[in-house]
């Protein structure tokens, strides 16, 4: 079974633009959550969505959205990038009823 | 609201022997998790405790999980140089997929 996957990769944007991520679940997941890790703050959960419907939000400013298909594949998006939103974000994905949370490998944010 | 705190942050190890590290939260849990990060990769899943009591074991890692002292214990045995790297706990509180995680204690084996 194929695991987690996100792109891009890695990514550079400049103060101001504004950028989308995206994360395909394993394959029969429909749950989906992201995470932004940084090295002051840790790892911070963002959101979660299940069947296209978001269930959990973080405490993170509205720049922050995100959304589901109907196919549970995931996008994050952040609007008017600060320098403080570099970060490796990461999105794990379950499935319903069980425990275990199997992340990607993760978007490297680089804001300028 | 859920706090979880490991301790220490920072461990030196020395190839052979063993270590415990801890991870404490501060309200009721319904699942403990840990999470090994090596450095600039993401997160590989290494334990889920579900109950009081619960024992995991893989390899030189052992997980235990005690729900009344809000406890949660990672034993090494004999450690080795590829257990470098930084291990976090998470724990999910409420039927929710939302991980609290701590801090994350950075383990260094040393020969």
């Amino acid at each position: 079974k194929a695991g987690v996957t996100q792109t891009p990769r890695y990514l550079i944007k400049t103060r101001g633009q504004q950028v989308t991520l995206s994360c395909s679940p394993i394959s029969g997941h429909r749950s989906v959550s992201w995470y932004q890790q940084t090295p002051g703050q840790g790892l911070q959960f963002l959101f979660e969505y299940f069947s296209e419907t978001q269930r959990n939000k973080g405490n993170f400013p509205g720049r922050f959205s995100g959304r589901q298909f109907s196919n549970s594949r995931s996008e994050m998006n952040v609007s008017t990038l600060e320098l403080g939103d570099s970060a490796l974000y990461l999105c794990a994905s379950s499935f319903q009823g069980a425990p275990e949370q199997y992340f990607g490998p993760g978007t490297r944010l680089t804001v300028t | 609201e859920l706090k979880v705190e490991q301790n220490p942050l920072f461990l030196s190890m020395q190839e052979g022997k063993n270590y415990t590290i801890y991870c404490n939260y501060s309200t009721t849990s319904d699942r403990l998790y840990w999470y090994r990060q090596d450095p600039g990769k993401s997160l590989e899943s290494l334990f889920v405790l579900l109950s009081n009591g619960a024992v995991k074991q893989e390899g030189r890692l052992m997980a235990s999980l005690d729900t009344k002292a809000r406890l949660s214990t990672l034993h090494i045995t004999a450690a080795v140089h590829d257990l470098s790297a930084t291990y976090f706990c998470a724990v999910i509180s409420g039927a929710n997929s939302k991980l609290t995680f701590g801090k994350g204690i950075t383990l260094s084996v040393r020969p």
